[in-house]
């Protein structure tokens, strides 16, 4: 079975850009989470899906930033425009909460530069 | 407000000795459930093992194991007969509600593991 997809996996961009991250979740998983890793900050929550519908996007950073889920399959986190200390490590993950666990399994990450 | 601490930013352990990586954390939910993941350097964060608050029994899956002190609200991550390729940063989080509950992890800052050889 696919893990986590993630695109792309590295991103160089200038400040003032706009920057599109995209997540495919694992089949049947209903629940849709983005993290951003720093190491100032560590793993932080920025905003996760439930069924598609944002339940908490507390931990977005600004309005900057957006995040869309059109649909069970797909997700996208936008930044516009972006600037340099949006630089980070972005990860999407994806649970089912019919799991025995419900635990969350991570996509590969896409490496952000903002220059 | 949820809280997780990892004490440990680094930890030395010998090959084939086991190691415990601790992890504290606070809550005012009767009802969360613990995490640990590996992250080695090449970056994707692995599930390790779960620790539900309700369970009765600490958690084994394979060498890992989850020393689960409830009162004393910690969930150490103990590895036995440590390999090489145990080295990484291991992260401790949590999760407010049930399991039936999708709700986000609060992680800790990591503990960073290299094993000797």
């Amino acid at each position: 079975d696919a893990g986590v997809i993630q695109s792309p996996r590295h991103e160089v961009t200038e400040m003032g850009q706009e920057v599109t991250l995209r997540c495919k979740p694992i089949s049947g998983h209903n629940s849709l989470f983005w993290y951003r890793q720093t190491m100032m900050r560590g793993l932080e929550l920025l905003i996760y899906f439930n069924n598609n519908v944002p339940i908490d996007d507390s931990g977005m950073p600004e309005d900057r930033f957006s995040a869309k889920m059109p649909n069970a399959s797909f997700s996208t986190l936008k930044i516009q425009p972006s600037e340099p200390r949006d630089s980070a490590v972005y990860f999407c993950a994806s649970s089912k909460t019919s799991g025995v666990y419900n635990e969350q399994f991570f996509g590969p990450g896409t490496r952000l530069t903002v220059l | 407000a949820q809280k997780i601490t990892q004490t440990q930013p680094g930890m030395f352990v010998q090959e084939k000795e086991a190691v415990t990586l601790d992890c504290t954390y606070d809550t005012s939910d009767p009802s969360y459930g613990l995490f640990w993941y590996k992250q080695p350097s090449s970056g994707e964060m692995i599930f390790l093992i779960y620790q539900g608050s309700y369970d009765q029994q600490n958690a084994t899956e394979g060498r890992y194991s989850l020393n689960f002190q409830k009162a004393r609200k910690s969930a150490n991550l103990v590895i036995s007969a440590s390999q090489l390729g145990d080295s990484a940063m291991y992260f401790c989080a949590m999760r407010e509600g049930g399991n039936n509950q999708g709700g986000k992890l609060i992680f800790g800052q990591g503990t960073e593991l290299s094993v000797k050889p």
